[in-house]
């Protein structure tokens, strides 16, 4: 198998508090992990690549200081938005691959993290 | 950067139809993957395809990878309600970033 969870699914938080959101692989070990952020009706749009023991690789436009990721082991790793405001609102999804090594690994996506600044 | 379109972007069918969808590039793709995401969900794998000419099938789904390596399809017979969702592909570029690049979706609804 290949699950991925994320917890929480929802969270509501008032603007400027910070919010963290966890991505897990259950039943592998996962090298990469990689955070999307979607907005409705529209395709996932890649935030940051993660891997195992080292600093995430941010995408362009995406701030490295507000969306902090830590990849701290083989099967966690975290996504939090600090000093949350109401823009930040969106689908956080978050995927792992299996640690093949290969740049080609099936991503693997977890089920979604639903945020609302208010 | 490498782009996919995809086609449809939706598509309204009657329960037990069948439903064809694509995605093309103008770049050559080393891997295809599509997705299925229910609203409120992620996306869940459905078929990966990893060769040129590759044909394969998972129950009622089928998606091939194109032989130029430019393009997939993926084909749904007999339709039923629950194939409602988006549908996306997606695909690893030849410029092998590791990235997956992702198409707009296809949104389908189905009439019981």
């Amino acid at each position: 198998g290949a699950v991925v969870s994320q917890h929480p699914s929802r969270v509501i938080c008032k603007s400027g508090t910070s919010v963290k959101i966890e991505c897990r692989s259950l039943d592998f070990q996962a090298t990469t992990m990689f955070w999307y952020r979607q907005f409705p009706k529209q395709s996932l749009m890649l935030m940051a690549t993660s891997n195992e023991g080292s600093k995430a690789t941010y995408e362009q436009g995406v701030e490295k200081d507000k969306f902090l990721i830590n990849h701290a082991s083989l099967t966690l790793s975290t996504l939090t938005v600090t000093s949350a405001h109401p823009e930040d609102s969106s689908f956080y999804i978050c995927s792992a691959t299996k640690t093949s090594g290969s740049l080609t690994d099936t991503q693997y996506f977890g089920p979604g993290t639903r945020l609302t600044v208010l | 950067g490498q782009q996919l379109n995809q086609s449809p972007q939706s598509m309204f069918i009657q329960e037990g139809e069948d439903v064809s969808m694509n995605c093309t590039s103008s770049s050559i793709f080393n891997t295809w993957l599509w997705y299925k995401q229910d609203p409120g969900e992620g996306p869940v794998l459905l078929i990966a395809l990893y060769k040129a000419g590759e044909l394969t099938s998972n129950g009622r789904l089928t998606a091939q990878f194109g032989i130029t390596r430019k393009d997939s399809f993926l084909n749904i017979s007999a339709s039923i309600p629950s194939d409602v969702g988006i549908y996306f592909c997606a695909g690893y570029g030849s410029s092998n970033t590791g990235k997956l690049i992702f198409g707009q979706g296809t949104t389908l609804q189905v009439k019981p």
